[in-house]
């Protein structure tokens, strides 16, 4: 079974600064994806960066990077020069390969607030 | 936005009635996800359609179905609705591909029992 899980229930941050949010996952599988969604107050769920296992290079996405660091099994999500618009409750979530057919299985989030 | 869209946008109704929610997924898309979003259970997967056949099932309870028609599009339908089952509902579609390429959003469904 594939586990996330994001031990920051809230993160402040202050506008311009950079801020990390810390992602774990779990799985036995070699093979997978990490990925990143924001969710403003609105609802809707926003892609931001996805890393695969494989890949070599952390992710970048204009301000947004992923800290892949597989022997410890970690993904976290680096946000530079914060905005006020950034303010929302962000997942990180997985998806492995065979039988799984892509499912996303989700930490529980991580608020953000962004202080001008 | 994503692409993918779901009717209808917020959903009030009572204990022990039958609902039906609605999604479009992009143009091109073959693969529709269902998620549930509550306070006290998180995010959680539902149930995965791949071009009309069902290919993967997690924790749907029994009183929940769900299908993908012809035409792509697919149905959540949830029956026998408890105080529980009030939730954020997504649909998600991914393009034909590997397991890993980004799944689009919809707006969610946001469904409340009384």
């Amino acid at each position: 079974a594939q586990k996330i899980t994001q031990t920051q229930p809230g993160m402040f941050v202050q506008e311009k600064e950079a801020v990390t949010l810390d992602c774990t996952y779990d799985t036995s599988d070699p093979s997978y994806g990490l990925f990143w969604y924001k969710q403003p107050s609105s609802g809707e769920m926003i892609f931001l960066i996805y890393q695969g296992s494989y890949d070599q290079q952390n992710a970048t996405e204009g301000r947004y990077s992923l800290n892949f660091q597989k022997a410890r099994k970690s993904a976290n999500l680096v946000i530079s020069a914060s905005q006020l618009g950034d303010s929302a409750m962000y997942f990180c979530a997985m998806a492995v390969g065979g039988t799984s057919y892509g499912k996303l299985t989700f930490g529980q989030g991580t608020i953000l607030t962004v202080h001008p | 936005d994503s692409g993918v869209t779901q009717t209808p946008k917020h959903l009030i109704t009572a204990t022990g009635q039958r609902v039906t929610l609605r999604c479009s997924p992009r143009s091109g898309d073959l693969s529709v996800y269902w998620y549930q979003q509550s306070l006290d259970q998180g995010l959680q997967f539902l149930i995965q359609y791949y071009n009309g056949e069902e290919r993967a099932k997690g924790n749907i309870l029994e009183r929940f179905s769900a299908q993908q028609f012809p035409d792509l599009h697919s149905e959540l339908n949830l029956s026998s609705l408890e105080l529980g089952d009030s939730a954020l509902y997504f649909c998600a579609s991914r393009a034909p591909g590997t397991s890993f390429d980004e799944q689009f959003f919809g707006p969610g469904t946001r469904l409340t029992v009384l």
